[in-house]
């Protein structure tokens, strides 16, 4: 099975500016959850996403959003961007079966200046 | 306190040697619980899932989880340099499986 993808891979954005950013699960999976990870915070829980419906929301600002579509793939959304925004956004997916593992994509590195 | 503590390290071990790495949480209704690899630049990779007390072992690596100390630890038999990356313990919390907190992890160097 293919692994799970996320476009753009690098992204330069500057202040103010909004950003959208895409995960394809691996293939069956149905949820993906969105993650930041920055050198002083490590990886932080945003969201995840399960049949098209958010089921768990992490402590950041309304600014970050984010929608599942019918086919499990993810996007998140970052508006009025803020220089401390600039982080590795990472999208990890799950199966239904089995046990509750996670497996991540490559990740998006977002900069913003 | 956080949800998932672990020592940031750096930990050094000699290469052949055991490496063990240790995290805590702090909700009691934890049933999940992961340790994932992760190299400079480059995504978390998962290495080992428990959902059982006791350990559960793949390959070079062990998983130990202790629910009553609320206590999670990764040992790594015959430490090679290639096993040198940081580790992240990662937890379910709350009554959901599917929110998953992760520890600020543990660097770990092998030296040869």
């Amino acid at each position: 099975k293919a692994g799970v993808t996320q476009t753009p891979r690098y992204l330069i954005k500057t202040r103010g500016q909004q950003v959208t950013l895409s995960c394809s699960p691996i293939s069956g999976h149905r949820s993906v959850s969105w993650y930041q990870q920055t050198p002083g915070q490590g990886l932080q829980f945003l969201f995840e996403y399960f049949s098209e419906t958010q089921r768990n929301k992490g402590n950041f600002p309304g600014r970050f959003s984010g929608r599942q579509f019918s086919n499990s793939r993810s996007e998140m959304n970052v508006s009025t961007l803020e220089l401390g925004d600039s982080a590795l956004y990472l999208c990890a997916s799950r199966g239904t079966s089995g046990g509750n593992e996670q497996f991540f994509g490559p990740g998006t590195r977002l900069t913003v200046l | 306190q956080k949800e998932v503590e672990q020592n940031s390290g750096p930990l050094s071990v000699p290469e052949g040697a055991i490496a063990s790495l240790n995290c805590t949480y702090s909700d009691r209704v934890s049933q999940s619980f992961f340790w994932y690899r992760q190299y400079s630049g480059k995504s978390p990779e998962l290495i080992m899932s428990i959902y059982s007390n006791g350990d559960k072992e793949d390959g070079r690596f062990t998983a130990q989880l202790n629910k009553a100390s609320q206590y999670v630890s990764l040992l790594i038999r015959d430490s090679q340099p290639s096993d040198s990356a940081t580790y992240l313990c990662a937890v379910n919390v709350g009554s959901s499986a599917s929110k998953i907190i992760f520890g600020s992890g543990t660097r770990l160097s092998i030296r040869p």
